[in-house]
């Protein structure tokens, strides 16, 4: 079955650094979407990439697909402590299923 | 707007027994799915409903079932419970014309002694 891979597994970074999580998946993908989950809470949205070589860029964070729509990043620049939690991507293949990478756990110290 | 709601918050129950996890979807939405996610890893993908029919599947035993009413809220049935059951227990809600984009409830925590 299909796999989706996250590496690091865990991060732990001085505020203002940069922060880079990275995802690939066994297949092919239609799409990939990144969540947040801060500590005790459920995952949030955060963007989905769907053509092959998107970049998307939300303030801080930019997110890249590959283009063999197989691997992703994350990264972010210039840490803050409000972007603690753990980092998760899940890959669709096809109506609105999503695989889950194990996600990488980011902590920030001030 | 109500987003995704999630009863009961948390539950205790022993080895054996029999649970039942609701979820109420974020309004516009037709389809849920159910995702299990313990401790320390990502959300395993358990089943999808949409139109009161289980659409897909995710790699789960038959002691996992569910349902979805006419009003798009669904439930989630575990049986014959194991200590491996143990999780968060997550609903999300799309719509199948959208984007895919999926909106996660708070989960139910299971734990089974």
């Amino acid at each position: 079955g299909q796999q989706v891979m996250q590496i690091p597994q865990y991060q732990h970074v001085q505020e203002g650094e940069d922060f880079t999580t990275y995802c690939n998946s066994s297949t092919t993908l239609s799409n990939i979407q990144w969540y947040k989950q801060r500590p005790g809470g459920h995952p949030v949205f955060l963007i989905q990439l769907v053509k092959s070589g998107e970049v998307k860029k939300q303030k801080r964070l930019t997110f890249q697909f590959g283009e063999a729509k197989k691997n992703s990043s994350l990264h972010i620049t210039a840490t803050q402590t409000t972007d603690v939690g753990t980092y998760f991507c899940a890959g669709g293949m096809g109506y609105s299923t999503l695989t889950f990478g194990k996600g990488t756990m980011l902590l920030v110290s001030p | 707007d109500a987003g995704v709601t999630q009863s009961p918050t948390h539950l205790i129950k022993t080895r054996g027994q029999q649970v039942t996890l609701r979820c109420s979807p974020k309004s516009g939405h037709d389809t849920v799915s159910w995702y299990q996610q313990a401790l320390g890893q990502g959300p395993q993908f358990i089943f999808q409903y949409y139109e009161e029919e289980e659409r897909q599947r995710g790699n789960f035993p038959d002691r996992f079932s569910g349902h979805q009413f006419p009003n798009y809220s669904s439930e989630l049935n575990v049986n014959a419970l194991l200590l491996g059951d143990s999780a968060l227990y997550l609903c999300a809600s799309s719509r199948v014309a959208a984007d895919y984009e999926q909106y996660f409830g708070p989960g139910t925590r299971l734990t089974v002694t």
